[in-house]
């Protein structure tokens, strides 16, 4: 099952704050974050582990809440080029190798 | 730097016809995806492999097959394509399974099917 993310869409102007959040209901061994421009390929952000942890570079960061299953992606004082699509992939606790990604959110950032 | 290569960018084709989407990587990555993207969809895993010659169902392989013959390869097969098949698709590699280490994505090939 999908995990569900919100807000799907959001438009900001630069240097304000986003945050995306990203909810499973099932319990999660692993979160990933990937932003997608258009016409380009995913690309990989971040990756966050069972174990409640917190991780970010530059201004994106991103939290883990296993009790919750969920995970929220945030972007301070944007730039306008973090405009794209944000997906959020969930890895089960036990079982499949796979990888189960969120519909998208899209963010755009004006000048 | 992992790159993953789609054999074609677009790609049209009848409805019926036998289809082949070619994907190759060149990190020595065990394991393999086929995704499909569609809008307000996101990314729908259809198939992927963990090792050479092992593949296992996602969650929409209905209507697709795949072939991995050699570990830098992983074939997408529409048997006899339709039209609802239309659609955005990505492959991706990556070292580890279980979601332990990042997805590297193809550039995808928009398939048409009229």
């Amino acid at each position: 099952q999908q995990p569900v993310q919100s807000p799907q869409a959001v438009i900001l102007r630069e240097g304000e704050d986003a945050v995306i959040n990203c909810s499973s209901s099932k319990a999660l061994y692993s979160v990933h974050w990937y932003r997608q421009k258009h016409g380009e390929a995913p690309i990989f952000l971040m990756i966050l582990l069972k174990g409640g942890e917190q991780k970010g570079h530059d201004k994106i960061s991103a939290s883990f809440n296993e009790k919750k299953q969920q995970s929220s992606l945030y972007l301070t004082a944007s730039q306008l080029s973090y405009s794209g699509t944000y997906f959020c992939g969930t890895g089960p606790l036990s079982g499949a190798q796979k990888l189960v990604f969120g519909q998208g959110t899209r963010l755009t950032i004006n000048p | 730097d992992v790159k993953v290569t789609q054999s074609s960018r677009y790609l049209v084709k009848r409805t019926g016809e036998k289809v082949f989407l070619e994907c190759v990587q060149d990190m020595d990555h065990e394991n393999m995806f086929w995704y499909r993207q569609d809008p307000g969809l996101g990314l729908r895993l259809i198939y992927f492999s963990y090792d050479v010659k092992m593949k296992e169902k996602g969650d929409i392989p209905e209507g697709y097959s795949v072939s991995r013959e050699k570990k830098e390869r992983f074939s997408l097969i529409l048997e006899s394509a339709s039209t609802n098949q239309t659609s955005m698709y990505l492959c991706a590699s990556s070292l580890l399974g279980g979601g332990h280490s990042p997805l590297h994505f193809g550039n995808g090939t928009r398939l048409t099917v009229t």
